[in-house]
């Protein structure tokens, strides 16, 4: 089957810099995304990677290790917007489904 | 271009009722998938439908159940309702089965009680 492994909270303070860790377990990979979810909203879709490789988008970054079954979200400059849940989710196994982590809950302190 | 619309976004039941949720996807996406999402669980899959059939299930007993119609719009229905089913049901839908994005609805909170 599928599974992700993924922190359940990290803390860190505005203007800094905060990685989350994410691996996974699946076959027949597609690609590994990461999601943002404010408290009582929608998940939004902030990356995806399906090679190898660092992709940037504004302060947000993300990075995939095929190799190790691996990826991260960094995010940089962190602002007190940024506290929210982050999921990875990978693509993959028969059909292709996207199965999401259990989510990290990052809290960003003044 | 209009978003994902869940309906109805609140619903309290009585244990032993069933349920029917909606979710239309974004104009022209063919993929829909659902998720339950509970306190420390994170997002478990339901099942996905592209093109009217069913494509993945998850993990669920058979009391959960789904459909799409030729729209793409999707419902799924819980029957014989359990207090552990008390959650958000979210709805996703994409462009096709390999979209490298998914676009959430906002939700249906179903509380049984």
């Amino acid at each position: 089957g599928q599974s992700l492994e993924q922190p359940s909270e990290v803390t860190a303070v505005e203007g800094a810099i905060v990685q989350i860790n994410c691996t996974y377990q699946t076959s027949g990979f597609y690609g590994l995304s990461w999601y943002q979810q404010h408290d009582g909203g929608a998940p939004t879709f902030l990356s995806y990677n399906a090679l190898d490789g660092l992709e940037e988008t504004g302060r947000f970054s993300s990075f995939l290790s095929r190799s190790d079954s691996y990826g991260y979200l960094l995010l940089q400059e962190l602002q007190m917007k940024d506290s929210a849940s982050y999921f990875c989710a990978v693509r993959g196994g028969v059909g292709g489904k996207l199965i999401f982590g259990q989510g990290t809950e990052l809290s960003v302190k003044p | 271009k209009a978003g994902v619309t869940q309906t109805p976004r609140y619903l309290i039941k009585t244990r032993g009722q069933q349920v029917t949720l909606s979710c239309s996807p974004i104009s022209g996406h063919r993929s829909v998938s659902w998720y339950q999402q509970t306190p420390g669980q994170g997002l478990q899959f339901l099942f996905e439908y592209f093109s009217e059939t069913q494509r993945n299930k998850g993990n669920f007993p058979g009391r959960f159940s789904g459909r799409q119609f030729s729209n793409s719009r999707s419902e799924m229905n819980v029957s014989t309702l359990e207090l552990g089913d008390s959650a958000l049901y979210l709805c996703a839908s994409s462009v096709d089965r390999e979209a490298t994005e998914a676009f959430f609805g906002q939700g249906t909170r179903l509380t049984v009680v």
